[in-house]
């Protein structure tokens, strides 16, 4: 089965670097998402891709982060100035029609950013 | 803002034993998700929920959503050690996020 994956697994770094976390969502995708996990809290929103733009964002996806689609696989989330409050499990997720066709999304198994 | 609750947030039940994890959400929506998590992985689909009155069945694993009493259930029947896992649901009010229950974290003792 087609699966979105992520890199890299786990992605330590010192507060106040910058971030690239890379994924590449099923190919046949065409909406993207990114939420995050802090470790054994819920799950939460991040941003909402689609057609080249950010179609929704939470409150939590502030002026540091940015996504992109670099090219015609990649889907990006990059975290200007890390602070530690950023250390948490990142995940991306694609899926093929977007929300009104009621659709799942797919996820991909998350990265690991631990800030120091 | 949308809330969704989960209940119980642990459960530790014995190989063979049926029980009910329950969903509960603020504001209207059809659409109601759950998922699985594994130690230190993704999330994993297990149920998609779209109308009132849905039941869907998985193995030992059934989850049916009441839109009225914005109320979703997860039954687990007989339960094994392999359903031991992070049980969430989601709820998708009219945008395009997720937002999530805390979890259930389901532990299956033999």
């Amino acid at each position: 089965e087609p699966e979105v994956t992520q890199t890299p697994s786990h992605q330590v770094t010192q507060m106040g670097q910058e971030v690239i976390l890379r994924c590449v969502p099923i190919s046949n995708h065409l909406y993207f998402y990114w939420y995050r996990q802090i470790l054994g809290q819920k799950v939460e929103f991040l941003v909402s891709f689609y057609n080249n733009e950010i179609s929704e964002k939470s409150e939590i996806f502030d002026d540091q982060f940015s996504v992109e689609r670099p090219d015609g696989s990649n889907f990006t989330l990059k975290i200007r100035s890390t602070k530690l409050e950023d250390s948490a499990m990142y995940f991306c997720a694609s899926s093929e029609w977007g929300p009104e066709a009621n659709e799942k999304l797919f996820f991909g198994s998350g990265t690991q950013l631990s800030v120091l | 803002e949308l809330k969704v609750e989960q209940n119980p947030l642990f459960l530790s039940m014995q190989e063979g034993k049926n029980y009910t994890i329950y969903c509960n959400y603020s504001t209207t929506s059809d659409r109601l998700y759950w998922y699985r998590q594994d130690p230190g992985k993704s999330l994993e689909s297990l149920f998609v929920l779209l109308s009132n009155g849905a039941v869907k069945q998985e193995g030992r694993l059934m989850a049916s959503l009441d839109t009225k009493a914005r109320l979703s259930t997860l039954h687990i029947t007989a339960a094994v050690h392999d359903l031991s896992a992070t049980y969430f649901c989601a709820v998708e009010p009219v945008s395009e996020k997720l937002v999530f229950g805390k979890g259930t974290k389901l532990t299956v003792n033999p």
